[in-house]
């Protein structure tokens, strides 16, 4: 079985620029998170989604992230524009979505702002 | 609120020798709790889950934890390390509700190595 398929794994980009993450979740999967790991801490939660609908996207900033998941399977994570402090690895996981259910998670994007 | 801190953010162990990486939580609902580890350049991999039925709980690779709710603490054990074990470790809690969407909150992570 195919895990969770994440991409492009590495992205340099120049400050104010625009960038986009893509995610492809496990199959069968209704609930997708996207979260940030900043350098030497833990994953923090941005938004997640049940099938298409984001139900939790209070640590999401909304100024400058946006995010989307059609038809509720793969899922974008936009930026616009990106500031020095976007610096991360962005992580996408997905889960039955049932109570304590194994979130996994996929190699995830390094985004270096410069 | 739930909230997950891990004493020592990084820890040096010989190979063969005991690994013990610390974990304290807390919440205010009875918790469900985590260890992932995440080797370099890779996503998070579930070492093992506590879901409120035995306090001892076993993974895999040889790890394991121990809930004991009067201490508020998870900590994760490995009697004998290998080389392989060298990765970054983290500790998570949740109230393990669906109508909290199975919300992790993680601990900020221990950088294993280990020494030959």
């Amino acid at each position: 079985e195919a895990g969770v398929v994440q991409s492009p794994r590495y992205k340099i980009i120049e400050k104010k620029q625009p960038v986009a993450f893509w995610c492809n979740p496990i199959s069968g999967h209704n609930t997708l998170y996207w979260y940030r790991q900043n350098l030497g801490q833990g994953p923090e939660l941005l938004i997640r989604y049940e099938n298409e609908e984001a139900v939790d996207d209070s640590q999401l900033p909304k100024d400058r992230f946006s995010a989307e998941r059609l038809k509720g399977v793969d899922s974008t994570l936009k930026i616009q524009p990106a500031e020095l402090g976007d610096s991360a690895v962005y992580l996408c996981a997905s889960s039955l979505g049932r109570g304590t259910d194994t979130q996994y998670f996929g190699p995830g994007t390094r985004l270096t702002v410069l | 609120a739930q909230s997950v801190t891990q004493l020592g953010s990084h820890v040096s162990v010989s190979e063969g020798a005991l690994v013990l990486l610390r974990c304290n939580y807390s919440s205010s609902v009875p918790p469900y709790l985590f260890w992932y580890v995440q080797y370099p350049n890779q996503g998070l991999q579930l070492l093992l889950k506590y879901t409120s039925a035995a306090t001892l709980v076993k993974g895999i690779n040889g790890f394991e934890a121990e809930f004991k709710k009067s201490e508020t603490s998870f900590h994760l054990t490995k009697p004998s390390a290998h080389m392989s074990d060298a990765a970054e470790y983290f500790c998570a809690v949740s109230d393990g509700s669906q109508a909290a969407g199975n919300k992790r909150t993680f601990g900020g992570g221990t950088r294993v190595l280990v020494k030959p």
